[in-house]
């Protein structure tokens, strides 16, 4: 099983900031790496997939990068509606699809 | 607009059983690859298991083997999860999700809002 791992578990940030998450697989998943973003009481939402490739109607503000262990979600500019959990997801050896334990975004 | 549905949840005792729907709509549900996957109360995601787009392959997790059984009915774009032997740390949101491809597993570009199993005595 591919474990991930991710850092830091809270990130304080202010509005206008940039915020840097990062997430780190046991092995190499290639590019095969999702990012959701999840706010209290919803359901996880696509962010990132492909380790770069932002999700429809996601703002050019997201970015993701990496590939093989290391993968970086960067915001570039944040927003209130931004502050959130965040979890990556590897999808390159399955049975099982792990995600990481998730990194709060909060507002500092 | 693709609309994922669940139902079935509730309160259960431990060692019983439950069955999850997930009624799908707004794309052709046989095209593509379901999964489940379930948060406990605070805790992070975690995949359950997953069926492919005809239903012919499934794959689980070691927490759900032999105890939860995934299905799906094409004709009624409906995902099921068949779920026995519950314990208490089975409670948790669960979630249908659907994948981008009818085989092999790959980011979800969309989740239902969740069912919630309760597990107690």
């Amino acid at each position: 099983e591919i474990v991930m791992t991710q850092s830091p578990a809270t990130l304080s940030v202010s509005p206008g900031e940039r915020a840097t998450l990062s997430c780190r697989a046991s092995q190499s998943v290639s590019s095969n790496l999702a990012w959701y973003q999840q706010k209290p009481g919803q359901a996880p939402r696509l962010v990132i997939y492909g380790a770069s490739t932002r999700a429809s109607g996601i703002p050019a503000r997201f970015s993701g990068s990496g590939s093989g262990t290391e993968f970086t979600l960067t915001i570039s500019s944040l927003q209130s509606e931004d502050f959130a959990v965040y979890y990556c997801q590897q999808y390159n050896n399955w049975p099982p699809i792990t995600f990481g334990q998730g990194t709060r975004l909060e507002i500092k | 607009e693709v609309q994922l549905l669940e139902s079935g949840g509730g309160l259960v005792q431990p060692g019983g059983s439950l069955r999850l729907s997930c009624a799908a709509s707004g794309f052709t549900f046989s095209n593509y690859a379901m999964s489940w996957v379930r948060q406990a109360p605070g805790k992070g995601l975690e995949w359950v298991s997953g069926i492919s787009g005809s239903g012919g392959s499934t794959s689980y997790a070691d927490s759900a083997t032999g105890r939860f059984t995934i299905s799906r009915d094409n004709s009624k774009s409906t995902l099921y999860l068949q779920m026995n032997s519950l314990r208490a740390e089975d409670t948790a949101v669960f979630y249908c999700s659907k994948g981008v491809h009818s085989y092999g597993y790959s980011q979800f570009d969309y989740w239902g809002q969740g069912t919630l199993v309760t597990v107690s005595s």
